[in-house]
């Protein structure tokens, strides 16, 4: 089982449309969790940081469920700019050590 | 701009020879990385360093070593090159103060004939 697993996708989306992505991690002592954005043949960039309470980055919200080693982010009123690969990103056992899932791509048309 | 550079951004090069990848950052981090980046593997961790000259293997450090001289350098040496080691190279650097955040340098595309 991987450590980190991820929907390949692609997601097909319209223009406007709320799109979630989902993650299971397998490791329960990993401590921080990031979802990052990778355009296509670019190198990956932090969209945003989960934390236990869940938070909110203007059309982006990203959840943590702890007991069920779950993570999601949602996008509301897709953008063709959102059109990219998500990755869910966990720490291992050291903080400074992270776990990249495969990547959702996403895809929003016009 | 995470302050990160990479040299070469595309290389081809013969099975058998060797390669040297550099990643530089302005920034005086004490954590970098590398990764490979392959389809159907997503990013995996190569080597690490920790600080001048302490460096530790990740995933998939087998065929490749590092070193790191300067705080700002680190480099990473492919001793001779196999068509497997054909892959994307990013580097990326922890910023600290207590994240563990990455940032990414822009890749080095690597091709092995």
């Amino acid at each position: 089982r991987k450590e980190v697993e991820q929907d390949p996708g692609p997601f097909n989306v319209p223009e406007g449309a709320t799109v979630a992505f989902n993650c299971t991690y397998s490791n329960s002592a990993s401590q921080s969790f990031f979802w990052y954005r990778q355009d296509c043949r670019k190198e990956p960039k932090l969209l945003m940081s989960v934390y236990s309470s869940g938070n909110e980055d203007g059309r982006f919200t990203a959840q943590l469920n702890r007991a069920s080693q779950y993570i999601s982010l949602l996008i509301r009123d897709s953008k063709l700019s959102d059109s990219a690969t998500y990755l869910c990103v966990v720490t291992g056992n050291a903080g400074n050590m992270l776990t990249f899932g495969g990547g959702t791509r996403l895809m929003v048309k016009p | 701009d995470a302050g990160i550079t990479q040299s070469p951004r595309h290389k081809v090069t013969e099975t058998g020879t060797p390669v040297t990848l550099r990643c530089h950052q302005t920034e005086n981090h004490r954590y970098m990385y590398w990764y490979r980046q392959d389809p159907g593997h997503g990013l995996r961790l190569i080597h690490y360093s920790y600080g001048v000259k302490d460096t530790d293997k990740g995933e998939v450090s087998d065929g490749y070593s590092v070193s790191r001289s300067k705080t700002e350098d680190f480099l990473l040496t492919l001793e001779s090159a196999t068509s497997s080691q054909t892959s994307v190279y990013f580097c990326a650097i922890n910023r600290g103060s207590n994240s563990y955040e990455q940032y990414f340098g822009p890749g080095t595309r690597l091709t092995v004939t």
